[in-house]
């Protein structure tokens, strides 16, 4: 299976601080990675697919980067409604294996 | 735009199996794009892909529960089930449904369903 690492597991921000997430597939993925954000009680929402493209719908202020084994999701300027928990996901091959998330908090 | 509803039991007895349905509205279940999805998120942790199903009846299990379980498809009702045989309290979470889609040479999981609590306790 493919090891998803992600880091910092949690961190603590302000409305408009710059907030960088990074993922860590255990062996090269080339670019089969996305992004979700999960809300409390709510259903992961895909942000990012194919490492940098962004789903329909989702602010311009989440970008994606990375490719092989390293990967970073960036919030240019956060907002309070991204305060959630964020998971990276590949989809190199099976089994399809998630990062262990990373929440966001207010600071 | 394809909308994704699971249904079934909330608590589940100990060895038995748990059952569950997802039903998939606004678009078609047999559309070839698409693999029909399980996903589970123990309570306060991670998610965990269980396997998926094509409408060409091929499917693919993560090899940790392989044993234990099936993924099925009713075209007929738009709906695709989850069985998961010889459950133990480990087994209790949040069940998603979710789509797999592939696209220009990429997947992913969307759109999702909300997602149902099973309980595993006697």
């Amino acid at each position: 299976d493919i090891q998803m690492t992600q880091s910092p597991s949690s961190l603590s921000a302000s409305v408009g601080d710059r907030v960088t997430i990074t993922c860590r597939a255990s062996q090269s993925i080339s670019s089969y990675l996305n992004w979700y954000q999960q809300e409390p009680g709510k259903a992961p929402k895909l942000l990012i697919y194919a490492a940098s493209s962004l789903q329909s719908g989702v602010p311009s202020r989440f970008s994606g980067s990375g490719s092989g084994t390293d990967f970073t999701l960036t919030i240019s300027s956060l907002q309070p409604e991204d305060f959630a928990t964020y998971y990276c996901q590949q989809s190199f091959s099976t089994p399809f294996t998630f990062g262990p998330g990373t929440k966001v908090d207010i600071k | 735009q394809v909308q994704l509803q699971e249904s079934g039991p909330g608590l589940v007895k100990p060895s038995q199996t748990l059952s569950l349905t997802c039903t998939v509205s606004g678009g078609s279940i047999s559309s070839g794009g698409y693999y029909w999805s399980w996903i589970r998120q123990h309570p306060g942790e991670g998610l965990e892909w269980i396997g998926y199903i094509h409408n060409s009846g091929s499917t693919s299990y993560n090899p940790s529960l392989k044993s234990r379980v099936i993924i099925s498809l009713d075209t007929s009702k738009s709906q695709f089930s989850l069985k998961l045989s010889s459950v133990t309290a480990a087994d209790t979470a949040v069940y998603y449904c979710a789509a797999y889609y592939y696209a220009s040479g990429s997947y992913w999981f969307d759109p999702w369903g909300q997602g149902t609590l099973v309980t595993v306790s006697s």
